[in-house]
């Protein structure tokens, strides 16, 4: 059965702090590795992974995948209070996501 | 604007009563999901569908049935049959189901049982 773990399960943070966020996976015929940021609603997109060891990057915002060890991982620095929000690491395969628990983010002011 | 639009916000379920959650899409996808998320875990996979009069089951389809008549829209009929219905429901869609693409997601249902 193709398994997600993420860790922590959630964290409390401060403005200004940098926060990692880890991703393990076991999925058959494995493809890329997905992070989505859920606020209130609907899972907005913000990285595919499908090649080791080559971090992509957006603003604050970066991740890594380490295919080797089946595992990612999302850096965010200098955490702002609009950070706040649960991420979900998701593992495809041929034809399918599956999705870790989700880390919850909190950033307090 | 393109995007994926899922009806209604909010629904509640009598005892007993089918109930169907909209899905529709104008991203031209051929390629359409319906996910269960549940407070504590992971999105759950209840069914896809990868082309128009075509459809699998997920993880999680037992209680609940589809349709895909046209490519934009996707409803989700959960049944009587489906006995902790309780959840917030998401809808997804992309290019054409590949893997190499992502999902991209409706703002959800949220149901309830009365």
């Amino acid at each position: 059965e193709d398994k997600v773990v993420q860790s922590p399960l959630s964290l409390v943070v401060h403005e200004g702090d940098t926060v990692t966020l880890n991703c393990s996976y076991e999925v058959t015929n494995f493809r890329s590795l997905l992070w989505y940021k859920q606020e209130k609603k609907a899972p907005t997109f913000l990285f595919m992974l499908t090649s080791s060891g080559i971090e992509k990057k957006s603003g604050r915002l970066s991740s890594i995948l380490d295919k080797k060890e089946l595992s990612s991982i999302l850096n965010i620095t200098a955490t702002q209070t609009g950070d706040s929000a649960i991420y979900l690491c998701a593992a495809s395969n041929d034809y399918k996501l599956s999705f870790g628990a989700g880390t919850t983010v909190t950033v307090r002011a | 604007d393109g995007g994926i639009t899922q009806s209604p916000k909010y629904l509640f379920r009598k005892e007993g009563q089918n109930v169907t959650l909209s899905c529709e899409q104008n991203l031209n996808h051929d390629a359409m999901y319906w996910y269960r998320q549940d407070p504590g875990q992971g999105l759950r996979l209840i069914y896809y569908s990868q082309i128009v009069n075509d459809f699998q089951k997920g993880d999680i389809a037992e209680g609940y049935s589809v349709s895909r008549e046209k490519k934009e829209s996707f409803p989700l009929t959960v049944t009587s049959a489906q006995k902790n219905p309780t959840a917030f429901y998401l809808c997804a869609s992309n290019r054409d189901g590949l893997s190499n693409q992502p999902q991209h997601f409706g703002d959800g249902t949220r149901l309830s049982i009365l």
